[in-house]
């Protein structure tokens, strides 16, 4: 089945520690992004990817790194996680560039920093 | 000022009603998406048009560059369309993506 899949799906953490959000897609997709979603803001783009070795920031890059090693996997790492990062986290993916073809969402990380 | 807007916030309609949500947009796009996400959270994509109309069931989206403005209508809605529906756009020199704010949609029996 064709998906995107990220983990974890709840993640509880302290200001400070590292973390890492995989995120990975079976469709041979060129183009892979994050986003984070808050009340009253919506959606927000952090990073994207339009393949291998090429990422650009977004809108709020800002506390947030990513790394595209291979195809398939586009990890969201957090060095010094800070409870403004608490959030809900989609990752995405589309062939091409992702400008002509649709986005394929993830099912989300609800991140809770304290 | 939000570089897209999306009116209205909510609406709430009878089942078999016709909806209209509007989305507005500031920036200069290459692309434009429907996206529509239910209360437990997933995501999924409507459309992506540049251009035009485009059909797919019961949903219609609409897009006029020139205007800066995309719709998006459900025709004889129905309880289980009952979620938020969110507009976003490519911007053209920079590719990213913006978004609107969404609108809650809930449709009664």
């Amino acid at each position: 089945e064709a998906q995107v899949t990220q983990n974890p799906r709840y993640l509880i953490t302290v200001t400070g520690k590292k973390l890492t959000v995989t995120c990975s897609q079976n469709m041979n997709h060129e183009y892979m992004s994050w986003y984070r979603q808050d009340p009253g803001l919506g959606l927000r783009q952090i990073y994207y990817s339009m393949n291998v070795e090429v990422t650009d920031k977004g809108d709020v890059p800002e506390g947030y790194k990513v790394s595209r090693k291979e195809k398939r996997n586009f990890p969201l790492i957090l060095e010094s996680p800070s409870p403004n990062q608490t959030s809900l986290y989609f990752c995405a993916s589309s062939s091409g560039d992702g400008v002509w073809a649709p986005l394929h969402f993830g099912n989300g990380t609800r991140l809770t920093v304290t | 000022k939000n570089e897209v807007e999306q009116s209205p916030q909510n609406l709430t309609a009878q089942e078999g009603e016709f909806i209209t949500i509007n989305c507005s947009y500031s920036v200069g796009i290459s692309a434009l998406h429907w996206l529509q996400q239910h209360p437990g959270g997933g995501i999924v994509s409507l459309f992506m048009l540049s251009s035009g109309k485009k059909k797919h069931g019961r949903l219609i989206a609409t897009i006029n560059i020139q205007e800066k403005h995309s719709s998006l209508h459900i025709t004889a809605s129905h309880p289980r369309d009952s979620a938020v529906y969110i507009c976003a756009v490519r911007e053209y020199n920079t590719d990213k993506l913006i978004f609107g704010t969404g609108t809650r949609l809930q449709v009664f029996p």
